[in-house]
Order: structure tokens, then C-alpha cells, then sequence
């Protein structure tokens, strides 16, 4: 069974500091890598995204690094803020499996 | 951006009896749409996908007979619980990928909760 293993399970942040997200997976057979954001009774949204050719993406605050090595993807949100407060997975896609990462609840803190 | 609709976004029932979830894409034909189960503070977990004119792919552990998926046209996708128990009670998100679209992305309906009586 294809793992991915996400973490922090919670993570509480200031505001203005950096909000870092793991998931390592197992597979290296993927073909698509999200981070989707979850607020409370809401479906998840995509937040930011990468392929497998690309090591690196930025979209304004929020950036996702791919260690291929390390067989890990992170999010970061810099200049975090209160409104970032929510719950955040990862989902490992390739052609024939699908599975979210655990979830992070992250707070910013005022 | 791709929007997909869930109907209802929540509803109560009683024990053994049937409910409908709706789930559709709304500016974009989708070839393929998930459905997830999300109990609280838990992760979403795959249920089944379907392709648009085929029959359902159920994962593991999933009742095909219970959890019914019908997905008959390119923008609506259902998902019927049948004899529904208080154990079925959950958040039900659908979500759709774009088969116009070079794209894994999928987008996600805002969820229907479930509460069984």
C-alpha cells in the first residue's frame, strides 16, 4: 500500500513567520503533486502544485520544493497570517493511485 | 477557475432509508469524478471513481452495493447511500477533473454532511 506521510500533525505559527509543510512518500511513479487548503465544512482547494520535472515552484506567498532524494515535498507560506488558519494536504496522483497525506492544522497566531 | 456544485450541502435522515448526493461540474465536462469520505478531523479518503459511461472502480473496504455511483453524463456524477446507519454519517466530497484539460488537477465540490438518525 502506497504510503504518504505528512507532517506536523498541528502547527501553530506568528504571524509574519514561516509556515513549513512535509509529506514524503514512497513511489516514485507520481505524476502530479498538490497541496490543497481546508477550512472547516469546506471542500478542499488547490493552493499550489508541481510536476515531477520541476524541483521548485513559487506562487506568491506560498512556494512547494520537491527533494527527490529525499522522496519529500514541502510547503512553505511565508508571511503567514491569520487567514492561513486552516487544515492543509497533501495528495500523491499518478496514473492508478490517489491518497491525501494525513493533514497539518496550522495557526497563526496574532 | 473549474467550479463543481454538491447538492444537498447537508441533510438528516433516518436509519435504512436511501440517500442521493449530487455532484456537478459546472463550466467544464468531466471524464472522471471522485468521491471522497471525510469523518472529523480526518483526512479525505477515496472511495470510488467513476468514468463518465462505465461502471464505478471502488477501493478496498468500500461497498459497492451500499455506496451507489451512477455517472451518466459528461458534468453529473451521484452517489446514493442505501439503508444508511448512523455509522455512514460523514462529510461527502466530490471532486471532477477536466478531460478537456492536460491535467491531473482536480477540483473539488464543497462537500455534503451526512448525519444519520
Amino acid at each position: 500500500q502506497q504510503q504518504v506521510k505528512q507532517s506536523p500533525q498541528s502547527l501553530i505559527v506568528q504571524k509574519g513567520g514561516i509556515s513549513i509543510i512535509n509529506c514524503a512518500y514512497e513511489n516514485t511513479a507520481f505524476d502530479y503533486f498538490p497541496w490543497y487548503q481546508q477550512f472547516p465544512g469546506k471542500g478542499p482547494a488547490l493552493l499550489i502544485a508541481i510536476r515531477p520535472d520541476v524541483s521548485e515552484k513559487k506562487e506568491g506567498r506560498f512556494t512547494i520544493s520537491f527533494n527527490k532524494s529525499a522522496k519529500q515535498f514541502s510547503l512553505h507560506i511565508m508571511d503567514s497570517q491569520p487567514g492561513d488558519s486552516a487544515t492543509y494536504f497533501c495528495l500523491y496522483s499518478s496514473a492508478s493511485k490517489i491518497i491525501f497525506g494525513s493533514g497539518t492544522r496550522l495557526s497563526i497566531r496574532p | 477557475g473549474a467550479v463543481v456544485s454538491q447538492h444537498p450541502s447537508w441533510v438528516i435522515c433516518k436509519s435504512g432509508t436511501s440517500v442521493k448526493i449530487e455532484c456537478r461540474s459546472l463550466d467544464f465536462q468531466a471524464t472522471t469524478m471522485f468521491w471522497y469520505r471525510q469523518f472529523p478531523k480526518q483526512s479525505l479518503m477515496l472511495m470510488a471513481t467513476s468514468n463518465e459511461g462505465s461502471k464505478a472502480t471502488y477501493e478496498q473496504g468500500v461497498e459497492k452495493d451500499k455506496f451507489l455511483i451512477n455517472h451518466a453524463s459528461l458534468t453529473l456524477s451521484t452517489l446514493t447511500v442505501t439503508s444508511a446507519h448512523p455509522e455512514d454519517s460523514s462529510f461527502y466530497i466530490c471532486s471532477a477533473r477536466d478531460g478537456s484539460a492536460d491535467s491531473n488537477e482536480q477540483f473539488f465540490g464543497p462537500g455534503t454532511r451526512l448525519t444519520v438518525l
